[in-house]
Order: C-alpha cells, then sequence, then structure tokens
C-alpha cells in the first residue's frame, strides 16, 4: 500500500526566505504528483501536478520536482511572504479512484 | 476558472438526523469524490463516483451513502448522523482517464452533537 509522508510537519520562516517542503512515496509506479494548498478550515486549492514524465513543474514562486526512481517530490517557495502561511499537502493517485495523502507540513511565514 | 462547490461551509446536526451533504462541479468531470478529513488521520476516501448512477466503496464508506443523479453533482448521505461523523467534509472531481489533476470544494465543517 502507498504510504506518503512529508517532513516537517510544521515549519516557520522569516518573510523573505526562500524554502522547501518535501514529499516522500513508497510506491514509485505513480501516474503523477499533485501539490495543494490548504486554509484553514477551508478546502484544498491545487497548487502544482507533475506527471510521472516531467522533472519539474513552475508557477510563479513555486516549483516542484519530481524523482520517481527516488520516491520524492519536493515544493520549492522562493520569496516567501505571510500570505503563505498555510499548510501544504502532496497527493499521489492510485489506480484511477483514490489519491493517497500525505498529513502535511503547516507553514508559517513570520513578518 | 475551474469550480466545485459545497452546499454549505457549517453544519450543526443532532444524532440520528438523516443528513444530506451536496457537491456540484462546472467542469463536467466523470468522476466526483467524497472524502473527511481529521486531525492525525489526514483525508480518507469515502466514495467514488465514475459516472451516473455508479459509485463505488472507499476506505471508509460505513454509515454513508452516496447519488449521483446527475453528472455535475454527487450527494453524501448520512442516514443516522452519529458523533464519530464530527469532521470536515471535502468533495473533489477530475476527468476521466489515468488521475488527471483534481479539483475540491470549499469543504463542510459538519458538527452532530
Amino acid at each position: 500500500k502507498q504510504e506518503v509522508t512529508q517532513i516537517p510537519a510544521a515549519l516557520s520562516v522569516p518573510e523573505g526566505e526562500n524554502l522547501v517542503l518535501n514529499c516522500s512515496f513508497t510506491d514509485s509506479a505513480i501516474y503523477n504528483l499533485q501539490w495543494f494548498r490548504q486554509d484553514p478550515g477551508k478546502g484544498l486549492t491545487s497548487l502544482l501536478l507533475i506527471q510521472s514524465s516531467q522533472r519539474e513543474q513552475t508557477s510563479g514562486r513555486l516549483n516542484a520536482s519530481l524523482d520517481k526512481s527516488s520516491g520524492r517530490s519536493t515544493l520549492y517557495i522562493a520569496a516567501s511572504q505571510p500570505g503563505d502561511s498555510a499548510t501544504y499537502l502532496c497527493a499521489v493517485p492510485t489506480g484511477a479512484n483514490n489519491l493517497f495523502f500525505g498529513t502535511g507540513t503547516r507553514l508559517t511565514v513570520i513578518p | 476558472d475551474v469550480k466545485v462547490t459545497q452546499s454549505s461551509r457549517y453544519l450543526v446536526k443532532r444524532t440520528g438526523e438523516k443528513v444530506f451533504l451536496e457537491c456540484v462541479q462546472d467542469m463536467d468531470h466523470e468522476n466526483m469524490f467524497w472524502y473527511r478529513q481529521d486531525p492525525g488521520l489526514g483525508l480518507r476516501l469515502i466514495y467514488f463516483s465514475y459516472d451516473v448512477k455508479m459509485k463505488e466503496k472507499g476506505d471508509i464508506p460505513e454509515g454513508y451513502s452516496v447519488s449521483r443523479e446527475k453528472k455535475e453533482r454527487f450527494s453524501l448521505i448520512l442516514e443516522s448522523a452519529s458523533t464519530n461523523q464530527t469532521s470536515m467534509y471535502l468533495c473533489a472531481s477530475t476527468v476521466e482517464g489515468i488521475y488527471t489533476e483534481a479539483f475540491f470544494g470549499q469543504g463542510t465543517r459538519l458538527t452532530v452533537v
């Protein structure tokens, strides 16, 4: 069974810092990997989707990488802002009818 | 802009009530999902639907049922609400095929008292 781990569970950084969030998965036979953001008490917002054939995907200040062979993905956030404070989740699909989620990294950006 | 809309942000229901959570998507997606999210347990799949009137059980279907009479609408039903069903409920949708990008609604925080 696929297991998805996100370390650290929580992270605090001063505004302006660049940071990296980590996601590890045990079964490398994945179709894609998706990163989400979740604000307290709200739903999930899709940030980036990386297909298994890709190594990187970028959107604005966000860059996600995928290394299937090592079972890892990273989300790089450049020049962090207080508005980036949220929980970040990664998820990988299993078959066509489920997503395995990590437990998330709670990010706090201190002004 | 893609949109998944859940009918309520917050609900408070009494034990034993029948509860309906509604989800509507405007992207003509084939697949729709209901998850619940609990601290320390993450997101867990309750039910999945890949077409109108079609459904599959997820990891934790006990105490729940679903209905999909129209492609855009997927309902989660708590037949007799219990306090252990107090949770955040999240609806999602995707297009058909190898799992593509998932879009989520804003969530419904259900409290059963």
